[in-house]
């Protein structure tokens, strides 16, 4: 059975700290992203990225940073938490079998974070 | 830009009845379409997907998707609610080569299904 899994289900931290979310799949996909969803807003991507040690800046980057060090793990970076960054954060992977290809994406169960 | 329209945050039907999600695009290329659900405290599944061919698209469940090219529609259907449907709807639309070939999806804002007895 296919499987993205998110460090922490639930997680409280403070102003200022800087928080680590981890996501490891265990499909061996080239492609793996970062969304952040609040009500109302939908899912919003945060970043992506489509091979080790490369990423984009998906909608809304500002405050967030990525890494990717192996295909199987990408790690989301907030650098100094705020309360606005309060949220749930969905992590995603999907293959690549070609341009064009339009693969589904995997997810995560989320990690929702409060930021107090 | 692509964009996607779901019309109705919230949706209440009762067990037995017709399930109707709206969902409206917007591209400027020919659009991959999907529809995702979200059940309560859980990560998003894969209902269905359009992009090639047949029109009709038939996913898990029983739900279906009829992509209307003249209407920019892909509005999910289902004949008969369960209370097990109950759950949030995403309809996405999946941008066309992307650096690296992945598929960025953008989502809509999501319509949360109430099926009542």
């Amino acid at each position: 059975d296919v499987k993205v899994t998110q460090s922490s289900r639930y997680l409280v931290k403070r102003t200022g700290e800087k928080v680590f979310l981890e996501c490891v799949q265990d499909m061996d996909h080239e492609n793996m992203f970062w969304y952040r969803q609040d009500p109302g807003l939908g899912l919003r991507l945060i970043y992506f990225s489509y091979d080790v040690k490369m990423k984009e800046k998906g909608d809304i980057p500002e405050g967030y940073s990525v890494s990717r060090e192996k295909k199987e793990r990408f790690s989301l970076i907030l650098e100094s938490a705020s309360t606005n960054q309060t949220s749930m954060y969905l992590c995603a992977s999907s293959s690549f079998t070609g341009t064009y290809s339009y693969n589904e994406q995997f997810f995560g169960p989320g990690t929702r974070l409060t930021v107090l | 830009a692509q964009s996607v329209t779901q019309l109705g945050s919230h949706v209440s039907v009762s067990e037995g009845a017709l399930v109707l999600l709206r969902c409206n695009y917007s591209s400027s290329v020919p659009p991959y379409l999907f529809w995702y659900v979200q059940y309560p405290n859980q990560g998003l599944q894969l209902l269905l997907k359009y992009t090639t061919g047949a029109t009709l698209v038939k996913g898990i469940n029983g739900f279906e998707a009829e992509f209307k090219k003249s209407e920019t529609s892909f509005h999910l259907t289902k004949p008969s609610a369960h209370m097990s449907d109950a759950a949030e709807y995403f309809c996405a639309v999946s941008d066309q080569g992307l650096t690296g070939g992945g598929n960025k999806l953008t989502f809509g804002t999501g319509t949360q299904l109430k099926v009542e007895l």
